[in-house]
């Protein structure tokens, strides 16, 4: 199917556990998302790629660790879930230039006990 | 302080009412304005963007930009209960990343 899928979409791990958010798309856009959002302080941005190979911190990349082998995959790791990483992921991709739309996935609930 | 601020809410109105979403910001830098629109248990979606000061009308929906304020606002005319959702300003542009900044969101319900 076209577009950006997520998975899994629910998620209950335990605290300490490495868990790890899978995002795919099939637009072949040069840059990719992960957002988490909580009540009280919306989407804040974990990591964003501007291409294959290339990373970048965001806003709240403490506990988080991603990677890009290859244009269309952006995983997301916790490497040792905490249970303040209790929230709703939202992984997101757009264009290399202009106005930049992000297209959102339907998001990965994860619940950390 | 927050660089996007955004009332969260929740909003309450009755069908048919005008509604007024607004948020402010404090980096002069981004270039354009962006109003995302999320369901329930779904990603955000892109309802319309501008790129300087002034309107931007969209059937019902009209989005305004005050550079010289760092404010910006989304009306809904002759709102339905299908516009229940939350609304998340957006802001991006800066030194040409692609990145945006999000608001809070504002949660809106329409009473039929």
């Amino acid at each position: 199917d076209a577009g950006i899928t997520q998975s899994p979409r629910y998620k209950i791990t335990e605290t300490g556990r490495q868990v790890t958010l899978m995002c795919h798309q099939t637009w072949s856009h040069s840059y990719m998302f992960w957002y988490r959002q909580d009540l009280g302080h919306g989407l804040r941005l974990i990591y964003y790629s501007a291409a294959a190979d290339i990373t970048d911190k965001g806003e709240v990349p403490d506990g988080y660790v991603v990677s890009r082998s290859k244009t269309e995959n952006f995983p997301l790791t916790l490497e040792s879930a905490t249970r303040s990483q209790t929230s709703v992921y939202f992984c997101a991709s757009s264009v290399k230039q202009g106005i930049s739309e992000a297209f959102f996935g339907q998001g990965t609930r994860l619940t950390v006990v | 302080q927050k660089e996007v601020e955004q009332d969260p809410g929740p909003l309450s109105v009755p069908e048919g009412a005008i509604v007024s979403l607004n948020c402010t910001y404090s980096n002069s830098a981004f270039q354009y304005f962006m109003w995302y629109r999320q369901y329930s248990r779904k990603g955000p979606e892109l309802l319309m963007y501008t790129y300087s000061s002034g309107n931007k009308e969209d059937g019902r929906f009209t989005a305004q930009v005050d550079k010289s304020s760092k404010y910006i606002s989304l009306f809904i005319r002759d709102s339905q209960p299908s516009d229940s959702a939350t609304y998340l300003c957006a802001m991006g542009g800066i030194q040409g990343a692609q990145k945006l900044v999000f608001g809070q969101g504002t949660r809106l319900t329409i009473n039929p």
